[in-house]
């Protein structure tokens, strides 16, 4: 079982629609990070959240935790094809010990 | 500087042989994690390496262990390999304390036949 279940597994969509992407558990976590992974490489860190109710925003990218530090979303606006890639949420539940969710695999069409 | 590092970058074994991989951290970082990434999969936790311990465990069997030297670089190594240990072996390395930032490296391919 999934520490961290991220949905949709799959996206694919076209240049200039907007998507969001969850990331749910029933564990509560002391911070939650959002990671984007391309084919033969590590994951890149894009954010990390640490209050209950955040919100960070990266250019076209908007980052929420949820209230309860067990939840959180990732949006993108005006998705372009660069953003295609796999997304990946992490929670930190014990020290520094990071769970990953099996991750989102988006692909936005010229 | 130079990012975090990762030995070999693709490697072919048989059932029952052993593997050590290695990764070298970020300059000034002083932890190490090591993850293994099925194919689809998310990163899963094996462990983490500070101040040359293991200070946190994943769910892997003892056939995973590790090695951190007081350059704070880091081996893994697994022991009598399975099918099922072929998968992408991730390499991050962090400033311990606090809400730290991790740095993965590029990771090693492992293919057991």
């Amino acid at each position: 079982t999934q520490l961290l279940e991220q949905s949709p597994q799959f996206l694919s969509i076209q240049e200039g629609e907007n998507l969001t992407v969850y990331c749910n558990s029933s564990s509560v976590f002391s911070s939650l990070q959002w990671y984007r992974q391309e084919p033969g490489e590590g994951p890149v860190l894009l954010v990390t959240v640490v209050t209950g109710g955040e919100v960070k925003k990266l250019k076209r990218l908007t980052f929420q935790f949820g209230d309860a530090r067990k939840d959180s979303s990732l949006h993108i606006t005006a998705a372009q094809p660069g953003d295609t890639g796999l997304y990946l949420c992490a929670g930190d539940l014990n020290f520094n010990k990071f769970y990953f969710g099996s991750g989102t695999k988006l692909n936005v069409k010229p | 500087d130079a990012g975090v590092t990762q030995s070999p970058t693709h490697l072919i074994k048989t059932r029952g042989q052993q593997v050590t991989l290695r990764c070298s951290p970020k300059s000034g970082h002083d932890t190490v994690s090591w993850y293994q990434q099925a194919l689809g999969q998310g990163p899963q936790f094996i462990f983490q390496y500070y101040e040359e311990e293991e200070r946190q465990r994943g769910n892997f069997p003892d056939r995973f262990s590790g090695h951190q030297f007081p350059n704070y670089s880091s081996e893994l190594n697994v022991n009598a390999l399975l099918l099922g240990d072929s998968a992408l072996y991730l390499c991050a390395s962090s400033l311990g304390g606090g809400v730290v930032t991790q740095y993965f490296g590029p990771g090693t391919r492992l293919l057991v036949l």
